[in-house]
């Protein structure tokens, strides 16, 4: 059991920089969840698939953000034109079938620093 | 938006005590879990409780759940310094089909 993977860990840009993160959830999970975590505060809910459906997207992820589960395997999100307030820690997370909701499974996340 | 809120925000003990911390939640609910942070980490699942059952015990932790007052708590029995980290209840809404949704969390610091 290798984990959920995030990559990069680490990654610093300059406002108006686009940058995409990539998630490997655990092969045989169907769901991916990605959050998003600023200091001191709990993660909050961006976006989640089955499989490659993209099932639900919060009011966060506006029109600057997109991701992507084009085989149903590993993930990607994108962030274009970034602004300072898109600094936080990027959390990924999956979880397998028939315990959706029950226990996920977080990658170590990507902290981006906008400058 | 965060549905659940943990009390205390911060909690500082000394090792061997025990360490309680609460979640409050918003909306009926169809589970509520406990997670645990360490620093600049990704978050760990430690324990689930249906909206059907009162108490759950895995290991030093235990956690109640009082669906009447949409709260719940997690114990932690003979903290040790290791038990340092953010602790964060979630919650499932009664659909039980959409994401968790994650409480503010309560930062525990256990002191050697």
């Amino acid at each position: 059991d290798t984990g959920v993977s995030q990559d990069p860990r680490h990654k610093i840009t300059k406002r108006g920089q686009n940058v995409t993160f990539r998630c490997d959830p655990i092969s045989e999970h169907n769901r991916l969840y990605w959050y998003r975590q600023t200091l001191g505060q709990g993660p909050e809910f961006l976006t989640y698939f089955q499989n490659e459906a993209q099932l639900e997207k919060s009011r966060l992820l506006s029109d600057r953000f997109s991701a992507e589960r084009p085989k149903g395997s590993f993930s990607t999100l994108e962030i274009q034109r970034t602004e300072q307030g898109d600094s936080a820690m990027y959390l990924c997370a999956s979880s397998p079938p028939g315990a959706t909701n029950e226990k996920l499974f977080f990658g170590s996340g990507t902290q981006l620093s906008v400058l | 938006s965060q549905q659940g809120e943990e009390d205390p925000q911060a909690l500082s003990i000394q090792e061997g005590e025990n360490a309680t911390m609460n979640c409050s939640y918003k909306t009926s609910i169809n589970n509520l879990q406990w997670y645990r942070q360490n620093s600049g980490r990704g978050l760990v699942h430690l324990i689930l409780i249906r909206s059907n059952e009162r108490e759950k015990h895995s290991g030093r932790l235990r956690v109640t759940l009082d669906t009447s007052k949409k709260s719940s708590s997690l114990l932690i029995t003979a903290s040790r310094a290791a038990d340092t980290a953010s602790y964060f209840c979630a919650t499932v809404p009664n659909s039980g089909n959409t994401p968790l949704v994650f409480g503010k969390g309560t930062r525990l610091s256990v002191i050697a």
